[in-house]
């Protein structure tokens, strides 16, 4: 299994462009979530999926937009990227638990985005 | 409102002692706490987390962590450190009772381990 994948690993943007970020995974998790890290502030929850054609929003959506078409692929799309975007983004997938409890977060390697 | 808070920074120990790297969070209910590591221009990686039952709770590479209820705490620790253990590492909440996907994450520990 390749795990949970990223592309691209760098990108630089001009204040304005938009583009999308691209997650997949290939262990047919039911739940993925968008982070972005920033330092000093951790990981910060952006947007999250439950299952294919559902999604939420986290703790800071504003200026992102997910959709989850398929069991794999959650990509993340910057509509009109801001310095403020700046940051490394993790996308992250976990199985459903099959009993009660929790199961945990398989992260990707990260894509280190900066706008100029 | 729901947080999470790492207090130090950076934790320097030498090889062979012990660490601990502490963690509290405020979160209504019993929450589901996890620890995860973080090495230089990598994804996180899974340590261990508390579900219920024992308050210690034994993890990846020889890493424990202790819940304590009453204080809200559940710190991370490890009878002798390694060299290798040096990495970022964060402790994350996830409130059981709200129904959501939603973690919340701390601002993260940097551990140094000198050999």
């Amino acid at each position: 299994n390749a795990g949970v994948t990223q592309t691209p690993k760098f990108q630089v943007l001009k204040t304005g462009q938009s583009m999308t970020l691209q997650c997949a995974q290939d262990m047919n998790h039911e739940y993925m979530s968008w982070y972005r890290q920033d330092p000093g502030m951790g990981l910060r929850l952006i947007h999250y999926s439950v299952g294919a054609g559902i999604t939420d929003q986290g703790e800071v959506p504003n200026g992102y937009n997910v959709s989850r078409s398929t069991t794999e692929d959650f990509p993340l799309r910057l509509l009109s990227a801001a310095p403020s975007q700046t940051s490394v983004y993790f996308c992250a997938s976990s199985p459903r638990p099959q009993l009660a409890g929790v199961r945990e977060q398989y992260f990707g390697p990260g894509t280190r985005l900066t706008v100029t | 409102a729901q947080s999470v808070a790492q207090p130090e920074d950076q934790v320097n120990v030498a090889e062979g002692n012990p660490l601990t790297v502490k963690c509290t969070y405020s979160v209504s209910g019993n929450p589901y706490l996890f620890w995860y590591v973080q090495y230089p221009n990598r994804g996180l990686q899974f340590l261990l987390k508390y579900i219920t039952g024992d308050n210690l709770v034994k993890g990846s590479y020889g890493f424990e962590a202790e819940f304590n209820k009453s204080q809200t705490s559940f710190h991370l620790k490890k009878p002798s450190a390694l060299v290798s253990d040096s990495a970022l590492y964060f402790c994350a909440v996830r409130d059981r009772g709200s129904g959501t996907y939603k973690y919340i994450f701390g601002t993260g520990t940097r551990l140094k381990v000198l050999a």
